[in-house]
């Protein structure tokens, strides 16, 4: 059973851009989460996808979207990046709905903003 | 709105013996899960282990134990005989029903470090 995957594992932009940020869900998972990670915090929740919908969204802006694909892999976006957004951003996957609320984490993509 | 909460940011412990990591949370939910999370310095999380806030009885995994104390909505971890290996970040986290279904929130994290 392959488990949640990230890409890309680095990445580095400049104040302005905007950046793709991927995610492979766990097999028979259909829910996917992404979180921010600021160095030495815990992760802050920005928002979930169920079914190809977005499925609640945490305190961050707009310019923080993203998609979910018919296979439920998932998709962060960020424009106009400022320097805080410079963090290690976490996707989750979690099972069908009636089990036990868990969340299975992917190795996270370092995110620098220069 | 959900809060979770961890004084201890940093904790050390010699190799065998015990450690105990402190959480409290708060929630207007009845139904909500509880979790303590590794993340060690690769920094891929892993559960450690979940409670279920409907079950009385403490969750046990191995070495891993919590306090689950309902009505002080306290929530604390305890490793026996830790070993060089459960050296991580370790977090605390919830996961509450009703709209917040499958939204964890985290604690800031507790540093724990095994020396030998």
């Amino acid at each position: 059973e392959t488990g949640v995957t990230q890409s890309p594992t680095h990445l580095i932009k400049t104040r302005g851009q905007q950046v793709t940020l991927r995610c492979s869900s766990q097999s028979g998972h259909n829910t996917v989460s992404w979180y921010q990670q600021a160095l030495g915090q815990g992760p802050q929740f920005i928002f979930q996808y169920y079914r190809e919908e977005e499925n609640g969204r945490g305190n961050f802006p707009p310019r923080f979207s993203g998609l979910q694909f018919p296979n439920y892999s998932s998709e962060l976006n960020v424009n106009a990046l400022e320097l805080d957004d410079s963090a290690l951003y976490l996707c989750a996957s979690s099972p069908p709905s009636g089990s036990s609320y868990e969340q299975f984490f992917g190795p996270g993509t370092r995110l620098t903003v220069l | 709105a959900q809060t979770v909460t961890q004084s201890q940011p940093e904790m050390s412990v010699q190799e065998a013996e015990t450690v105990t990591l402190s959480c409290t949370y708060d929630t207007s939910e009845n139904n909500y899960y509880l979790f303590w999370y590794k993340q060690p310095p690769s920094r891929q999380m892993i559960l450690v282990i979940r409670q279920e806030a409907y079950k009385q009885q403490n969750a046990t995994e191995n070495r891993f134990s919590v306090n689950f104390q309902k009505a002080a909505k306290s929530f604390s971890l305890k490793i026996s005989d830790s070993q060089l290996g459960d050296t991580a970040m370790y977090f605390c986290a919830l996961s509450a029903g009703g709209t917040s279904y499958g939204k964890l929130t985290f604690g800031q994290g507790t540093i724990l470090t095994v020396h030998p």
